[in-house]
């Protein structure tokens, strides 16, 4: 069974910088990719980024492109994404996401994991 | 920018009566559409893909229909674990539209 666990949450200064982790298990890590997605309180979600199974090909949303940066450790089946500059508006749960491999493209999101929370506030 | 919008904000409605939910864009996604729903407290689980397929584990009595820019989920027959909000959710740049409360009186 799939199992998605996110964590490194907490309350943040602006400006300052953390890394999320997620970890997997019940799955082939290296043969997927995965997404981070964060849901601001009583907002609906936004995608945030999206990274290949080898690690090569990554995309982002516009509102964080050139803040955070997503990368993986396939030998540790983990997922990271790298949030610089902090900012309040970036007050969120996070989580990660796994390509649903199924689909015409296989890469919609299924499952999730439950989330940790981020929150920038001085 | 491909853009969602969803309707309405809210349903209410009884078990055992049909919801249907809209999801627009804002020019044509050909098929490539997704519908998640979020129970309070939880993440998102994905229940239609690529407009019309259900995922795994999803009951017969939601499905999914539509193309290019305007797309319908549909509950059936609705039971009281259906109350949550939908979203739906573009591929391209994976963009989520605003959502649909249902409620279940």
């Amino acid at each position: 069974q799939v199992h998605l666990v996110e964590s490194g949450g907490g309350v943040f200064q602006p400006g300052r910088s953390l890394t999320l982790s997620c970890a997997a298990s019940g799955f082939d890590f290296s043969a997927y990719g995965m997404h981070w997605v964060r849901q601001a309180p009583g907002k609906g979600p936004e995608w945030v980024a999206v990274i290949s199974f080898h690690g090569i090909n990554k995309y982002y949303a516009d509102s964080v492109k050139g803040r955070f940066t997503i990368s993986r450790d396939n030998s540790k089946s983990t997922l990271y994404l790298q949030m610089n500059t902090l900012r309040p508006e970036d007050t969120a749960v996070y989580y990660c996401a796994k390509y649903s491999d199924y689909g015409e493209h296989g890469d919609w999101l299924d499952p999730w994991g439950q989330g940790t929370l981020v929150t920038v506030s001085s | 920018e491909i853009v969602l919008a969803q309707s309405p904000a809210t349903l209410s409605l009884s078990p055992g009566e049909r919801a249907t939910l809209s999801c627009r864009a804002s020019q044509s996604v050909s098929r490539h559409l997704a519908w998640y729903r979020q129970k309070a407290g939880q993440a998102p689980r994905l229940l239609i893909y690529d407009t019309s397929n259900r995922a795994p584990g999803i009951p017969a009595r939601f499905s999914g229909s539509g193309s290019a820019t305007d797309f319908t989920l549909t509950i059936s027959s609705l039971e009281p674990e259906d109350s949550a909000v939908y979203y739906c959710q573009l591929r391209s740049g994976f963009a989520f539209g605003p959502g649909t409360k249902v409620e279940i009186k």
